[in-house]
């Protein structure tokens, strides 16, 4: 069974501009989450989102991140402008709902994007 | 607000030693608490997932516990091998259904 995947692994860009990365689930989770994980420090939540309604996006920074996940499969987050400070590793991780509550299960986290903003 | 701290935060030690790494939490109504390793240049693993209810799960020569009430948990490697290097970090679920991290023990097994 593949696991989660994410593209693209590495992108450096320019301040102020505009950046995107991808994220296609394990087969049959139904929910997904972003998070952005700075050097040294645990991943913090961006957004969560249970097929394709975001069930959490409290800590997304809404003036310039953006997320979609329009047929509850695959998912974009998106940075527009990138700052300096968005330096780190972007996660994406899934969940099944076999729990009940899909936040129970054990999530699987695909292998990050390592974003660097010059 | 949950807080969760990894002591310490680097370790280094020689092949075939017993280690134990330490997570404590300062709000003891969680759901569960997970260990995880992670991979220089790749994603976050599962390890070991402990309910609120249990006080510990093994996964060979990984034990994990858990003390609620005194926010606490360790993580106990057995017979360590230079392929455990790794960072790992847990990872309590909070009463939010958040996940709230530590900062992570970076391990080094030396041969």
């Amino acid at each position: 069974e593949a696991g989660v995947v994410q593209s693209p692994r590495y992108k450096i860009i320019e301040k102020k501009q505009p950046v995107a990365f991808w994220c296609n689930p394990i087969s049959g989770h139904n929910t997904l989450y972003w998070y952005r994980q700075n050097l040294g420090q645990g991943p913090e939540l961006l957004i969560r989102y249970e097929n394709e309604e975001a069930v959490d996006d409290s800590q997304l920074p809404k003036d310039r991140f953006s997320a979609e996940r329009l047929k509850g499969v695959d998912s974009t987050l998106k940075i527009q402008p990138a700052e300096l400070g968005d330096s780190a590793v972007y996660l994406c991780a899934s969940s099944s709902n076999e729990a009940g509550t899909s936040s129970l299960d054990t999530q699987y986290f695909g292998p990050g994007t390592r974003l660097t903003v010059l | 607000k949950q807080e969760v701290t990894q002591i310490p935060a680097a370790l280094s030690v020689p092949e075939g030693e017993n280690l134990v790494l330490n997570c404590s939490f300062t709000d003891s109504a969680i759901y569960n608490l997970q260990w995880f390793r992670q991979d220089p240049g790749k994603g976050l693993t599962s390890l070991l997932l402990i309910q609120s209810s249990q006080r510990e799960q093994t996964s060979g020569r990984l034990n994990a516990s858990l003390d609620k009430s005194s926010g606490r948990s360790t993580l106990y490697i057995a017979a360590s091998q230079p392929g455990d290097s790794a960072t790992y970090l847990c990872a309590v679920l909070d009463s939010n259904y958040q996940l709230i991290w530590g900062a992570g023990t970076k391990l080094i097994i030396k041969p």
